[in-house]
């Protein structure tokens, strides 16, 4: 059961788009999402995060989008670079005493210069 | 600070043997985990840990064991290997205490292949 679900499995976008990467859950209890980056032959990375009761969160060229009532939310990569090619995994936490993080299925994204 | 270290990077099976995937963290973390990769389903959670002597099940725990003798070290062991292990195995690690932000920090990983 996949309770977090991500698309689309691969972007390519030119430099200086914007990559957009969408995921949607299911379990309502969830209460912190994560985007992970990874890098070839690398473990992920914590790139940025939102809890539920923001709808917007901003990082440098990095934004997350949350829409609680759609049960959805959105990683926007304003500019993208080259070096910004990697796989991005969604999560979502919540529930559970470990607080468990339940991963999307991932998006390898590649970056054109 | 090394963060999260994992032995060996890479491992070949028969089917049938076993192995032991180490993982040490030097951050003083009190929770561990361990995920495998497989491409197209994200990363899944074998088994966890919420403290130095425990131990629990995650998403996909059948075919693995767990141990944590000691806070910094997390051990999987696979007692009989099957070709359905092939995957890139990661550990991760976060720190205990209030709130839910807390990110886990994870290793470089463990890739295995089991003939």
């Amino acid at each position: 059961q996949q309770q977090v679900k991500q698309s689309p499995q691969s972007l390519i976008v030119q430099k200086g788009g914007i990559s957009i990467i969408n995921c949607a859950y299911e379990n309502t209890a969830f209460d912190y999402f994560p985007w992970y980056q990874q890098f070839p032959g690398k473990g992920p990375a914590l790139l940025i995060a939102i809890r539920p009761d923001v709808s917007e969160k901003k990082e440098g060229r990095f934004t997350i989008s949350f829409n609680k009532s759609a049960k959805q939310f959105s990683l926007h990569i304003m500019d993208s670079q080259p070096g910004d090619s990697a796989t991005y995994f969604c999560a979502a936490k919540g529930g559970g005493s470990a607080r468990q993080l339940t991963f999307g299925s991932g998006t390898q994204l590649t970056v054109l210069p | 600070n090394a963060g999260v270290t994992q032995t060996p990077k890479f491992r070949v099976l028969k089917t049938g043997q076993s192995m032991t995937l180490l993982c040490a963290q030097d951050m003083n973390h009190e929770y561990m985990y361990w995920y495998r990769q497989d491409p197209g389903m994200g990363l899944r959670l074998i088994h966890y840990s919420v403290g130095e002597g425990t131990t629990a099940k995650g998403e996909v725990p059948d075919g693995y064991n767990v141990s944590r003798l000691k806070k910094q070290n997390f051990l999987l062991g696979l007692e009989s290997a099957a070709p359905s292990q092939t995957s890139v195995y990661f550990c991760a690690s976060s720190r205990s205490g209030q709130g839910y932000q807390e990110t886990q920090y994870f290793g470089p990983g463990t890739r295995l292949l089991v003939l």
